[in-house]
């Protein structure tokens, strides 16, 4: 069974950093590419950043370049998001997500990012 | 970037009914589109990809078609189990952009 659990959510201050992991298993993890994807309080989707099997090619949303980085450790079968100079609009629950055909087939619960001082 | 255009934003159905949302482009995306559910508190769920493709173990009652700029998601005879908001999304370039998203509630 495909699992995805994220983890490292919580409330930090504008400007501060966080780290988020995902745990991945019950499929070849390294198979895949992976992205995350974030969800603002009572609002839509939106995507966040992708990362290619082997970690060579990575995408993001132009409104957390330079500020966001995606990590992925195919020994550990876990994906990162480095989440650097937070903003209050990068408050959401930020999920993990297996990517097919840049699709997204199975999903983590979400881990929530709250930004506010 | 691609816009995308869902209609309508909240849909009031009953239990049996058909309904469709329907998700526009702002430029042609030939059939990069696919279709997601989400209940409160849950992660989406795919439901169609490829426009008309089915996710495996999703209910034939759910149906997609479209190509280009429009597309639409059809679902026959409603049951309990499918009032929930549903977003397309499309994959044809970077950024990967989600319709704002249609609430399907109960009548």
């Amino acid at each position: 069974e495909v699992q995805l659990v994220e983890s490292g959510g919580g409330l930090v201050q504008p400007g501060g950093s966080l780290r988020l992991s995902c745990a991945a298993s019950g499929f070849t993890f390294s198979s895949y590419w992976m992205s995350w994807v974030r969800q603002a309080p009572g609002k839509g989707l939106e995507w966040v950043a992708n990362i290619k099997q082997d970690g060579s090619e990575k995408y993001y949303v132009d409104s957390v370049k330079g500020r966001f980085t995606i990590s992925r450790d195919n020994a550990k079968n876990s994906l990162y998001l480095q989440m650097n100079s937070l903003r209050a609009e990068d408050t959401a629950v930020y999920y993990c997500a297996r990517a097919l055909r840049l699709i997204w087939d199975y999903w983590g619960q979400g881990t929530l990012v709250t930004v506010s001082s | 970037v691609i816009w995308m255009t869902q209609s309508p934003s909240l849909l009031s159905a009953s239990t049996g009914d058909r309904v469709i949302i329907s998700c526009r482009m702002s430029q042609g995306i030939s059939s990069y589109l696919a279709w997601y559910q989400q209940k409160p508190g849950k992660a989406p769920e795919l439901l169609i990809y490829a426009a008309s493709t089915l996710q495996s173990g999703v209910p034939s009652r759910f149906s997609g078609s479209g190509s280009g700029t429009d597309f639409t998601l059809t679902i026959s005879c409603l049951q309990s189990e499918d009032f929930a908001t549903y977003y397309c999304q499309q994959y044809y370039s970077f950024p990967l952009t989600f319709g704002q998203g249609t609430k399907l509630e109960i009548k």
